[in-house]
Order: structure tokens, then C-alpha cells, then sequence
């Protein structure tokens, strides 16, 4: 089965730049979907389509995909911010759903 | 307000049954593949389930096949996932999640609404 990989934290300062990397074989062939979930709440769909975004999520959050890496990259990061990331594709082959390991996002 | 409200959650044993409901508004229901999301406490997302607008395709991830059984019921805008044979590693909180769609006809493959949850807990 298709494996999506995250790390399992990433720390950033506020106003600066978070990047979160989703590894998977061949993942810049798929297309890469982007969830945020606060403590206690369900998750919300922040990217999809490798880079685009939905209304009402603000530019700072942007995506790229390419090769074997997918990547969240949250600018003018603020204390709001602070929540799980997961990354989500569409598994072809078995037909499967398939979420990434999840990162949690300290704002410190 | 477009909203997925999803019940029928508790406690219960190993071994036994539970059927979660959800309901749909303020979308055409009819219109939208439907999924069962679900996460254990304190761990990631866990894709359950699919099925499509019309209920003629289905997909189970592994690890509940032959268990759990999806549907849906378009007359009245719900989606329902039966779970039989519960084991403790069911314990989770269960998102029904809407695949999103747009009127050109693609489908992203993603899930754009999510309900709040309910809590399945399978304890002795």
C-alpha cells in the first residue's frame, strides 16, 4: 500500500516561514492534498491539487509537489497557525484514500 | 449552510455492532461521493470508506473489509456506515467527510466538508 511520510513536528517563530514536507514514491505524479486540524475540531482543507486553495484560506499557505517530495508552506506564520498538518492522496492502484503521518506545527 | 452532522457514536463491547448516521444539508446530497473518516485518540487520520453519488461503488480500506458496510440513502440526504465484529483498534472518533466535485465534472479526490465527529469507543 502506499506510504505518505511527515515529519512529526516542525517549530517556527511567528512572521517567519514553516515548510512541511509529505515523502511518498513517485508522489509528484499524484495529486496532493493539504488538511489542518485544530485541537478538538475536525480537519479543514487548506491546499488541494498540489497548490491551490480554497476560498476563505488565506495566500500565506501555498503548496508544491515534485519528484518524491510534497510540500505545505505556510508564510507569515501567526499563533493561529498552530495545529495538526496532514497531506492526502488518491491511491489509483488500490483504490484507496491515503493520509500522510501527520505534523504538528508549533508556533513558538 | 452546507453542514454533515454524523450520530449513533457510544460504547460499546468486542465483538459487537454500532451503526453511525450522517446527515447532510444544505447541498445536493445526491450529487456527492461520501466518505467515512476516522481518528484514534491520539493518533493521525484513518480513510475508512467510500461511496459514490449513486451507491453502485464502494471501497473499504483494509483494515475493517468484511466488517464494516457503507451506505447511503438519497431520499434523505444521509450516509450510514454499519460496524460489525468491533475490535479495540476501532476506538476512534468517525468524520463523515464529502468528496469534493465541481460543476466542470472533475473530482480532486479530496474531502472539501467534514463533520464534527462522533466517538466510537469498544471497551469491555
Amino acid at each position: 500500500s502506499y506510504v505518505l511520510t511527515q515529519p512529526p513536528s516542525v517549530s517556527v517563530a511567528p512572521g517567519q516561514t514553516a515548510r512541511i514536507t509529505c515523502g511518498g514514491n513517485n508522489i509528484g505524479s499524484k495529486s496532493v492534498h493539504w488538511y489542518q486540524q485544530k485541537p478538538g475540531q475536525a480537519p479543514v482543507l487548506v491546499v488541494y491539487d498540489d497548490s491551490d486553495r480554497p476560498s476563505g484560506i488565506p495566500e500565506r499557505f501555498s503548496g508544491s509537489n515534485s519528484g518524491n517530495t510534497a510540500t505545505l508552506t505556510i508564510s507569515r506564520v501567526e499563533a493561529g497557525d498552530e495545529a495538526d498538518y496532514y497531506c492526502q492522496v488518491w491511491d489509483s492502484s488500490s483504490d484507496h484514500y491515503v493520509f500522510g503521518t501527520g505534523t504538528k506545527v508549533t508556533v513558538l | 449552510e452546507v453542514q454533515l452532522v454524523e450520530s449513533g457514536g457510544g460504547l460499546v463491547q468486542p465483538g459487537g455492532s454500532l451503526r453511525l448516521s450522517c446527515a447532510a444539508s444544505g447541498f445536493t446530497f445526491s450529487s456527492y461521493e461520501m466518505n467515512w473518516v476516522r481518528q484514534a485518540p491520539g493518533k493521525g487520520l484513518e480513510w475508512v470508506s467510500y461511496i459514490s453519488s449513486s451507491g453502485s461503488t464502494i471501497y473499504y480500506a483494509d483494515s475493517v473489509k468484511g466488517r464494516f458496510t457503507i451506505s447511503r440513502d438519497n431520499a434523505k440526504n444521509s450516509l450510514y456506515l454499519q460496524m460489525n465484529s468491533l475490535r479495540a483498534e476501532d476506538t476512534a472518533v468517525y468524520y463523515c467527510a464529502r468528496d469534493s466535485y465541481d460543476s466542470s465534472g472533475y473530482y480532486p479526490r479530496c474531502f472539501d466538508i467534514w463533520g464534527q465527529g462522533t466517538m466510537v469507543t469498544v471497551s469491555s
